[in-house]
């Protein structure tokens, strides 16, 4: 059964820390990865995605790592800033035509002073 | 370029009543999928239209319906609400949809949060 599970399921960090989410999937066979955020009772919007090849992938202080081969991605915010307070939510698809995605439950970031 | 656009935003509907959703996709977006998502439980998928037919239907029962316009937009309609029907309800535009080869990106809209009296 195709899964995403993502750790820790809630974090909270002072502003201007590092942190690291990160996202196990048992999805199979592999397309892509994407990182949405999602703010509070908005929309997600997507952070990053990546293929089977790449390895690493930034978006401003966001850097998205991948290792295929142990199915495991990471998120890591670098200097975090209170607007980075939102749900990160992971979300892989797998290839063929039963092509579908599977989400994550997310990880709630807190941003504080 | 204008984003998706839900409405209504907020509403509140006792049990056993039925709700339409209404979802207006980026101009020149053929995909709509539906997601309610509940606290803990993350995004579930409901359903998935493209080109006015259902591609793909998430696992929830048969009072979660939907239906695309010729115009891309997308309406789901959940009938004799139930309490666990609470929930914030996304809709999701692409390209090419969330199913095949393609892997087209997702757009989100705001969602519909709906509360069950």
């Amino acid at each position: 059964k195709n899964q995403v599970e993502q750790s820790p399921q809630s974090l909270i960090i002072l502003e201007g820390k590092n942190c690291t989410l990160q996202c196990n999937y048992t999805v199979s066979p592999f397309s892509n990865l994407r990182w949405y955020k999602q703010d509070t009772g908005r929309g997600p919007v997507s952070l990053t995605i990546m293929t089977f090849s790449e390895n690493t992938k930034s978006n401003g202080r966001y850097t998205a790592t991948l290792d295929a081969d142990t199915k495991q991605s990471s998120l890591h915010i670098t200097a975090s800033q209170l607007s980075d307070s939102a749900s990160y939510i992971c979300v892989v698809r797998n290839t063929g035509t039963a092509s579908k995605l599977t989400f994550g439950t997310g990880t709630r970031l807190q941003v504080t002073l | 370029k204008a984003g998706v656009t839900q409405t209504p935003r907020y509403l509140i509907k006792t049990r056993g009543q039925q709700v339409t959703l209404s979802c207006s996709p980026i101009s020149g977006h053929r995909s709509v999928s539906w997601y309610q998502q509940t606290p803990g439980q993350g995004l579930q998928f409901l359903f998935e239209y493209f080109s006015e037919t259902q591609r793909n239907k998430g696992n929830f029962p048969g009072r979660f319906s939907g239906r695309q316009f010729s115009n891309s937009r997308s309406e789901m309609n959940v009938s004799t609400l139930e309490l666990g029907d609470s929930a914030l309800y996304l809709c999701a535009s692409s390209l090419a949809g969330t199913s095949g080869a393609n892997t087209g990106e997702l757009f989100f809209g705001e969602g519909s949060r709906l509360t069950v009296l």
